[in-house]
């Protein structure tokens, strides 16, 4: 299983974009990438997921160089909010099992 | 997008006790599912992947006999927590792959606070 990479945590004002970058040097062919949100005491929600290149979609941008090694979560003009941790993942592409790292505990500040 | 469901949110029990929390798809069918434990201010740990149909798969220092888990059908797993004691206290959250996306996205349930007192 490919072993993800995040800072501990990042503070940001409200109204900037964040971007919180994964390394996830031993990625497999057919892994996908996948960023979670949680908020204490709820489950993991779903952001974005992608395989190379970029996606966006209405919460979010995923940026994914060629080499695959690393991945950007690009979160446009946060609010407070957006106060949370947030989990890169990789794997899926059939039946994987899900291992989370340590996250980023994002703060946003007034 | 695909929903799962815990059930209970929370739950308080003495110890010794066994108590059983139950994940569902609720609008997708998932031939494999996963429990996972969250302590305070830590990550989610995975605690064993659960096959419809089969014996679960328990990751290395999860003691299968004291957290049994069933399941039984492609919407319902469940996790029984037995003889709990006070270190079994935490959030426990259970996933699925399926829904739109096929295996490769996971769909969380809402998670489910154990107190053992």
């Amino acid at each position: 299983l490919a072993k993800t990479t995040q800072p501990i945590s990042m503070d940001s004002y409200e109204g900037q974009e964040v971007n919180i970058t994964c390394s996830h040097n031993n990625i497999a062919t057919n892994d996908y990438i996948t960023w979670y949100q949680q908020f204490p005491s709820q489950g993991p929600r779903f952001i974005i997921q992608g395989y190379k290149t970029k996606v966006t979609n209405e919460v979010a941008s995923l940026f994914i160089p060629a080499d695959r090694k690393s991945s950007t979560l690009s979160l446009p003009r946060v609010s407070l909010s957006d106060t949370a941790v947030y989990y890169c993942l990789v794997g899926g592409g059939g039946y994987q099992k899900v291992t989370f790292g340590t996250g980023t505990k994002l703060q946003v500040i007034p | 997008g695909a929903v799962v469901s815990q059930h209970p949110s929370w739950v308080i029990c003495k110890s010794g006790t066994s108590v059983k929390i139950e994940c569902r798809s609720l609008d997708f069918q998932a031939t494999t599912m996963f429990w996972y434990r969250q302590f305070p201010k830590q990550s989610l740990m995975l605690m064993a992947t659960s096959n419809e149909g089969s014996k679960a798969t328990y990751e290395q220092g999860v003691e299968k006999d004291k957290f049994l888990i069933n399941h039984a059908s492609l919407t319902l797993s469940t996790l029984t927590v037995t003889s709990a004691h006070p270190e079994d206290s935490s959030f426990y959250i259970c996933s699925a792959l399926g829904g739109d996306r096929g295996s490769t996205e996971a769909f969380f349930g809402q998670g489910t606070r154990l107190t053992v007192v």
